[in-house]
């Protein structure tokens, strides 16, 4: 499952340092979002899910915040340790349910 | 915790063969899906599943490509003659419902020669 590329956008963050991961959406009409993790070698893992009915969600040491008006996504991550080290998705859920639409990725690196 | 698993990890095929990519949904969903990603770009959705029937597939889905659940247990896709561009690493999800947290197996690589 790599998600290696020349333009893959990276964010770089020192160990305990909070990151904060940005994404962006076309489709106004979709109403459920995902924040997916890819590390090197396997398939996308689920962290978070958020519903347009919500504008924050939160789990344990990541947030996520919809901002509808904008169609903007963001994932938090707090205390941010080497494992979280990764290419971080976005996605949305069409209103049929059946499609994921990722976004590009982000790729974490975490220095120790 | 249960996962979803894919069989083989990498296959390497020559261009204008057949392949077949296994896949072994959670026991208790109900829907899923195929998702490919080519080498440094983004997961693509190729096809949905419920119910012995296709829901919903992309553009990419074409009909060089088809899917079976030939059993109660297995998913497969196969892709009848395989073209270079085809080289990618496939996914299989499933989910326990619709619009239901879709979980991704380790997937196969996909290399065609």
């Amino acid at each position: 499952g790599e998600s290696v590329g020349l333009h893959l956008p990276t964010l770089s963050v020192q160990e305990g340092d909070n990151s904060i991961i940005n994404c962006a959406y076309s489709n106004s009409a979709s109403d459920y979002f995902i924040w997916y993790k890819q590390e090197s070698g396997k398939g996308p893992q689920f962290i978070i899910d958020i519903r347009s009915n919500m504008d924050k969600r939160q789990g344990q040491r990541v947030t996520v915040l919809l901002n509808k008006t904008v169609k903007h996504l963001s994932l938090q991550i707090a205390a941010t340790q080497p494992g979280d080290s990764a290419v971080y998705f976005c996605a949305e859920n069409n209103n049929a349910g059946n499609m994921l639409t990722f976004g590009g990725g982000t790729r974490l690196m975490v220095k120790p | 915790e249960p996962e979803v698993t894919q069989t083989p990890s990498h296959q390497v095929t020559q261009m204008g063969q057949e392949v077949i990519l296994r896949c072994v949904p959670i026991s208790n969903h109900l829907y899923f899906y195929w998702y490919r990603q080519i080498l440094g770009q983004k997961v693509e959705f190729l096809v949905s599943f419920y119910n012995n029937e296709i829901s919903e597939k992309s553009e990419i889905f074409d009909d060089q490509f088809s899917v079976e659940r030939p059993d109660g247990s297995n998913f497969t896709l196969k892709i009848r003659s395989t073209k270079l561009e085809d080289s990618a690493m496939y996914f299989c999800a499933s989910s326990k419902d619709l619009r239901a947290q879709q979980y991704f197996g380790p997937g196969t690589r996909l290399t065609v020669t």
